[in-house]
């Protein structure tokens, strides 16, 4: 069964540097997200992403983070200068449909990226 | 209600017994409503989505019911097994048809 890929499973890095977090979603999908997870709080949306352009993004995203998808088959959010408040798990998601049109817009998961900032 | 809240926080049921637990969303601008399972060290896996007030879904021995007006769905567990434990998450669009909001998720133990 296609399932979503995130790499790595886990980046320690330090205050101030840029992080590269990387997502394959499932080959037909064409709505891609990226949500986090502080330890002890709700997951939180970042970022959806459709036709090579954000279409909805949170307060939580501010100019430090970015998303590209530099080919045909990754999906990747930059995170450019982190702080410790960064540290959270970081889920790729991807689906068919776009989330509430009524269609199989059902989200796949990855099994995240787990990201420390000392 | 403003946000979205799961109930209860955490349950803990022996085997074959049937649980359910319910997810509570601002009624207003309804898009969606998600139901994920989230097991330990792995990834969030889908359960239902569904958009209509009235829609019953169901896989297997869990079922969902979701009523729009009133801002509320369930989730039903019937003859739990130990590899139900997991935590249940519901999450809806807010604010935007991809802004998804979380619950803080119920978590259930079931024990053999």
């Amino acid at each position: 069964e296609p399932e979503v890929t995130q790499t790595p499973s886990h980046q320690v890095t330090q205050m101030g540097q840029e992080v590269i977090l990387r997502c394959v979603p499932i080959s037909n999908h064409l709505y891609f997200y990226w949500y986090r997870q502080i330890l002890g709080q709700k997951v939180e949306f970042l970022v959806s992403f459709y036709n090579n352009e954000i279409s909805e993004k949170s307060e939580i995203f501010d100019d430090q983070f970015s998303v590209e998808r530099p080919d045909g088959s990754n999906f990747t959010l930059k995170i450019r200068s982190t702080k410790l408040e960064d540290s959270a798990m970081y889920f790729c998601a991807s689906s068919e449909y776009p989330t509430g049109t009524g269609l199989t817009d059902t989200q796949y998961f990855g099994p995240g990226t787990r990201l420390t900032v000392l | 209600i403003l946000n979205v809240e799961q109930s209860p926080q955490s349950l803990h049921v022996q085997e074959g017994d049937s649980t359910n637990f319910t997810c509570s969303f601002p009624s207003s601008n309804f898009y969606a409503l998600h139901w994920y399972r989230w097991e330990t060290a792995k990834s969030p896996e889908a359960l239902f989505v569904m958009t209509l007030n009235g829609d019953e879904k169901k896989k297997g021995r869990i079922s969902a019911t979701l009523n729009t007006k009133e801002g509320y769905s369930y989730l039903y567990i019937k003859g739990s097994q130990p590899e139900d434990s997991a935590t249940y998450l519901c999450a809806s669009p807010r604010g935007g048809y991809q802004k998804v909001t979380f619950g803080t998720g119920t978590k259930l133990q079931v024990i053999p």
